[in-house]
């Protein structure tokens, strides 16, 4: 049983570039969802799909950030002109349909502003 | 709007001593309830989840916990720590009478046990 896979596992950028990371679910989990971690806090929710759709997306989640999961398998999350307040573990989770199901999580991307 | 307080930054215990990890949540109807672990540069590991029913779940590694909806707390417990149960503790919440509500977490409890 594979987990939820993340890559890359860190990413250091200058600011202002663009960077895409990936997420790989539980292949039977047709939720997955983006968080966003800083140090000394809980994840904060950024976006979530089920299948293909997007279904909700946080106010977090500004127009440079963007989403995709094109055929309801891996997901891609783009940041746009990084900025120094977006470096953060960005973490992928999975689930099964049900809001009684746990969510399963990757262990994450790192990424540094410099 | 839902929310999670774990009170406490940091937890220490000895190890062999009973252990308790507070969490208290604010929701507007019933409440699903999660606990989840984190390792340095790891993402979070389920533990266990309540639902519905017995007010005291069990979960994985021997942790347990209690809900209680006057308190509206669900504090986590195991009977004896592990050296190996240091880590970050977080709770979560999510009401799903409230529609595509996403899981909200609490800052998080640094558990560490002292051998």
């Amino acid at each position: 049983d594979t987990g939820v896979s993340q890559d890359p596992r860190h990413k250091i950028t200058k600011r202002g570039q663009n960077v895409t990371f990936r997420c790989d679910p539980i292949s039977e989990h047709n939720r997955l969802y983006w968080y966003r971690q800083t140090l000394g806090q809980g994840p904060e929710f950024l976006t979530y799909f089920q299948n293909e759709a997007q279904l909700e997306k946080s106010r977090l989640l500004s127009d440079r950030f963007s989403a995709e999961r094109p055929k309801g398998s891996f997901s891609t999350l783009e940041i746009q002109r990084t900025e120094q307040g977006d470096s953060a573990m960005y973490l992928c989770a999975s689930s099964s349909q049900g809001d009684n199901q746990p969510q399963h999580f990757g262990d994450g991307t790192r990424l540094s502003i410099l | 709007a839902q929310s999670v307080a774990q009170p406490e930054d940091q937890v220490n215990v000895a190890e062999g001593n009973p252990l308790t990890v507070k969490c208290t949540y604010s929701v507007s109807g019933n409440p699903y309830l999660f606990w989840y672990v984190q390792y340095p540069n790891r993402g979070l590991q389920f533990l266990l989840k309540y639902i519905t029913g017995d007010n005291l779940v069990k979960g994985s590694y021997g942790f347990e916990a209690e809900f209680n909806k006057s308190q509206t707390s669900f504090h986590l417990k195991k009977p004896s720590a592990l050296v190996s149960d240091s880590a970050l503790y977080f709770c979560a919440v999510r009401t799903p009478d409230s529609g595509n509500t996403p899981l909200v977490f609490g800052k998080g409890t640094r558990l560490s046990v002292i051998a």
